[in-house]
């Protein structure tokens, strides 16, 4: 079974300019979340997505930042425009939708974005 | 709003040695997790942690937890090369929180 896939691996842009992360949870999955981890530091939770609804934003630094979640499968998290501290890694992590108590809702990572805005 | 430390942040070891790395979190939380994440790759799950008194053992990795003193630690035993890698707890609500990571090198 495939895991969660993000892409792309790494990205280098410069300050002012636009980027399109995008991520593919588990296939059926329908819990998503947007993390991010800066300069060395906690990860730090963004947005949570119930298939295509946010369910949480409330982590989202700031409005240049926009989440989408169209049809419920894959995720985009566009940075417009990047500012120099928005470099980091970008985790995103999918996880089932179960009911409490009854299964794990265990969330599952990918390899991150490593975004660089120069 | 939940805190999480973990203690060392940067933790370099001999093989063969022992130690121990601690999460405290500030509010109680009804799992914890910890991660192991290599340069690059997806934060793998280690071990989750539901209630006092839990103790898991994978290897030379042993992770507790202590819900009463809201603290878990992640005991290392006879450290050897391949464990070198950031290791991150994280208590979960609706959604995890992490703990800045601790740098794990394993030296010769």
């Amino acid at each position: 079974e495939a895991g969660v896939t993000q892409f792309p691996s790494h990205s280098v842009i410069e300050k002012g300019q636009t980027v399109t992360l995008r991520c593919d949870p588990i296939s059926g999955h329908d819990n998503l979340y947007w993390y991010r981890r800066v300069m060395g530091k906690e990860i730090k939770f963004l947005l949570h997505f119930v298939k295509e609804s946010k369910q949480d934003e409330s982590g989202m630094p700031n409005n240049r930042f926009l989440a989408e979640r169209t049809g419920g499968t894959y995720s985009t998290l566009k940075v417009q425009p990047a500012e120099l501290e928005d470099s980091g890694v970008y985790f995103c992590a999918s996880s089932q939708l179960v009911p409490p108590g009854q299964g794990s809702n265990e969330q599952f990572f990918g390899p991150g974005t490593r975004l660089t805005v120069l | 709003e939940l805190k999480v430390e973990q203690n060392p942040l940067f933790l370099s070891m001999q093989e063969g040695k022992n130690y121990t790395i601690y999460c405290n979190y500030s509010t109680t939380s009804d799992r914890l997790y910890w991660y192991r994440q290599d340069p690059g790759k997806s934060l793998e799950s280690l071990f989750v942690l539901l209630s006092n008194g839990a103790v898991k053992q994978e290897g030379r990795l042993m992770a507790s937890l202590d819900t009463k003193a809201r603290l878990s630690t992640l005991h290392i035993t006879a450290a050897v090369h391949d464990l070198s890698a950031t290791y991150f707890c994280a208590v979960s609500g609706s959604r995890l929180t992490f703990g800045e990571g601790t740098q794990l090198t394993v030296n010769p």
